[in-house]
């Protein structure tokens, strides 16, 4: 079946501009998160969503970055006032909730975001 | 808080020998998983290779095989018959068991280059 699709697959933006990134999970997967991939930081966790539960937003680094899930599917990390600290790529995984915690993670392609 | 250590930035093997890439990761933890994943330049992570941290076994996919030493906590992967298409980033990744968060914790990754 599909795995999990994310858009764009490149975004270059302007310093000071808002940006919306868009992961779709593999279908039936309850679990959704959302992974930084920088130089200097390596992969680091940002977001966990599962189900209807409060999400886990530890992993953010400011208040800056918000995402948000409808309907328990498609998510979107939202970046406001982008600073050139946050070039990155941006990876999403699903999975899915089996006997109460969750199956491994699958990624997918990821957005390579530029901050000029 | 869990951490994971690649102390190989770089490992080179020829085509058809083996490589083992190594992991050590530290946690007060009795319950958890621990993976192996590919990241080749299309930048997919992709799944290698999973452990259960009750299993006392070693997993094995194919030519990819683990050496896990719990009291060591100590993950390396064995690739066997290297093949050009084995060229990758590979990172291994903790995951709790023991509720709570669901993330991954990742190490810095190892550049793995195959040579014909």
């Amino acid at each position: 079946g599909a795995g999990v699709s994310q858009s764009p697959s490149n975004k270059v933006t302007e310093k000071g501009k808002d940006v919306e990134l868009r992961c779709d999970p593999i279908s039936g997967h309850t679990a959704l998160y959302w992974y930084r991939q920088s130089l200097g930081q390596g992969l680091e966790f940002l977001i966990y969503f599962q189900g209807n539960s409060a999400p886990d937003k530890s992993g953010l680094p400011s208040d800056r970055f918000s995402a948000e899930r409808t309907g328990g599917s498609v998510s979107t990390l939202t970046i406001q006032r982008t600073q050139q600290e946050d070039s990155a790529v941006y990876l999403c995984a699903s999975s899915y909730l089996w006997g109460g915690t969750t199956d491994t993670q699958y990624f997918g392609p990821g957005t390579r975001l530029t901050v000029l | 808080a869990q951490t994971v250590t690649q102390s190989q930035p770089e490992m080179s093997v020829q085509e058809a020998e083996t490589v083992t890439l190594s992991c050590t990761y530290d946690t007060s933890e009795s319950d958890y998983y621990l993976f192996w994943y590919k990241q080749p330049p299309s930048r997919q992570m992709i799944l290698v290779i999973r452990q259960e941290a009750y299993k006392q076994q070693n997993a094995t996919e194919n030519r990819f095989s683990v050496n896990f030493q719990k009291a060591a906590k100590s993950f390396s992967l064995k690739i066997s018959d290297s093949q050009l298409g084995d060229a990758a980033m590979y990172f291994c990744a903790y995951r709790s068991a023991e509720g709570g968060s669901e993330k991954l914790v990742f190490g810095k990754g190892t550049k793995l280059t195959v040579n014909p």
